[in-house]
């Protein structure tokens, strides 16, 4: 069985960087076509994907946020981090990490992690 | 690249039929047939509906279908049931190998 659970601080002040963990089970991302993806909902808005690590380490990035995102993978530890520079309150959300495969589609989500950014 | 295009809202009574659109350019969809569909119910895991355009993962009613035409994407519900009411993306796997989600729509049963 799938599972992954998000993890990371629930209130970031802007300018600071957000430092989130995805800690899976049931699957390796050492596995081929396997990948780990990152998405948001900002309240009242709609899902936005931010980024994914596959199985050979090729990491795809959005390209609106390319410049502030860095995800890595520790496949020995079943992780993925990933951070975000210079948080604004409009990336205040909930933040899921989500399992990818060939179908290039994501078939099991974590629950999500709620991050304010707020002085 | 922008959000794919979705209808904000689709109703129905129980029973019946929605449709929902998902409209998008030629670099959003490349050339394959990766558009996936995700119901998302407030405070919950967003649920995969639809892969590859018009294939069902194991325990989805097949009262979800998809399908797809040009740079139009869509998702049927039929037989609409009170659990249906939820909000929906697309989402496609881009011709520049990223992904981009579509606006959402919410779906709800009268």
């Amino acid at each position: 069985q799938i599972t992954l659970k998000e993890s990371g601080p629930t209130l970031v002040k802007p300018t600071q960087t957000l430092t989130l963990t995805c800690t899976f089970s049931g699957f390796s991302l050492s596995t081929s076509d396997v990948g780990v993806g990152w998405i948001r909902r900002p309240p009242g808005t709609a899902l936005e994907w931010l980024a994914v690590v596959y199985w050979n380490n090729d990491k795809r990035y959005s390209p609106s946020l390319k410049s502030r995102l860095t995800i890595t993978k520790d496949t020995s530890k079943k992780q993925v981090v990933l951070t975000m520079t210079n948080m604004d309150p409009v990336d205040t959300g909930t933040y899921y990490c989500a399992h990818g495969d060939d179908t290039n589609a994501f078939d099991i989500w974590g629950q999500g992690t709620t991050v304010t950014v707020s002085s | 690249q922008s959000a794919l295009t979705q209808p904000p809202s689709a109703s129905g009574s129980p029973g019946q039929s929605v449709t929902i659109s998902c409209t998008g350019t030629s670099s959003d969809f490349g050339d394959y047939n990766f558009v996936s569909w995700y119901q998302h119910h407030p405070g919950k895991a967003p649920k995969l509906m639809i892969h590859e355009v018009s294939k069902r993962p194991s325990g989805v009613p097949d009262r979800f279908s998809g399908s797809k035409s040009g740079n139009t994407a869509s998702l049927t519900v039929s037989g609409l049931q009170a659990e249906d009411e939820a909000d929906y993306y697309c989402s496609s796997y881009t011709g520049s190998n990223n992904y981009v989600f579509g606006t959402g729509t919410k779906v709800t049963v009268l």
